[in-house]
């Protein structure tokens, strides 16, 4: 079993739809968790950064940790074509550099215009 | 700010050759950067951590003698694929920490004929 596993999809949804990313994980050691974004040959760019659970808000992206369940969600709303990436959710238990990240396997999305 | 540079972001090299790719941070020192690797459609795996002024770390898995890495100054780390072989041929993606994040570069694919 992979320590995160996440959906490759593709989703594809029509502009101004809701998209919700989810991502689950098995190691209960994970204390933080990050969202982020690869445009395709790109590198990836963070997104969001959270570390409690439940809700932390920014723009159109809303990112949500139950860390009960070991699941955590990125919600984007009014979605865009410019949205249009692959979503990589990654984890860690510490935030310096005796931690590894582990990635999800991303989940690619589509924006229809 | 905290922006990262990959050079060259591709290239294309025969069977048997050795490649080097260099990390940059450009506005920010950095004690620690990362080499990940990413097939297609699979996520980005860590290869090894390099810190300024001594070894790398490598992951489980990951060759040293093939994959030297040398973390010279705060601001650049190189890692060089040594008799470089087709199944060497991936997106390789190093980051950069600075404070609780890593910064990641734009990437560099590598392609072995």
């Amino acid at each position: 079993q992979k320590e995160v596993e996440q959906d490759p999809g593709p989703l594809s949804v029509p502009e101004g739809a809701i998209v919700s990313l989810n991502c689950t994980y098995s190691n209960s050691a994970f204390q933080y968790f990050m969202w982020y974004r690869q445009y395709s040959r790109k590198g990836p760019e963070l997104l969001m950064y959270t570390y409690s659970s439940g809700n932390k808000e920014d723009g159109r992206f809303t990112a949500q940790v139950d860390k009960s369940s070991k699941y955590i969600s990125l919600f984007i709303r009014d979605s865009q074509p410019s949205d249009s990436a692959t979503y990589l959710c990654a984890m860690s238990a510490g935030m310096d550099s005796s931690y590894k990240l582990i990635f999800g396997s991303g989940t690619r999305l589509l924006v229809r215009p | 700010g905290a922006v990262v540079s990959q050079h060259p972001s591709w290239v294309i090299c025969k069977s048997g050759t050795s490649v080097k790719i260099e990390c940059r941070s450009l506005d920010f020192q950095a004690t620690t950067m990362f080499w990940y690797r990413q097939f297609p459609k699979q996520s980005l795996m860590l290869m090894a951590t390099s810190n300024e002024g001594s070894k790398a770390t490598y992951e489980q898995g990951v060759e040293k003698d093939k994959f030297l890495i040398n973390h010279a100054s705060l601001t650049l780390s190189t890692l060089t694929v040594t008799s470089a072989h087709p199944e060497d041929s991936s997106f390789y993606i190093c980051s950069a920490e600075f404070g609780d994040e890593q910064y990641f570069g734009p990437g560099t694919r590598l392609t072995v004929t």
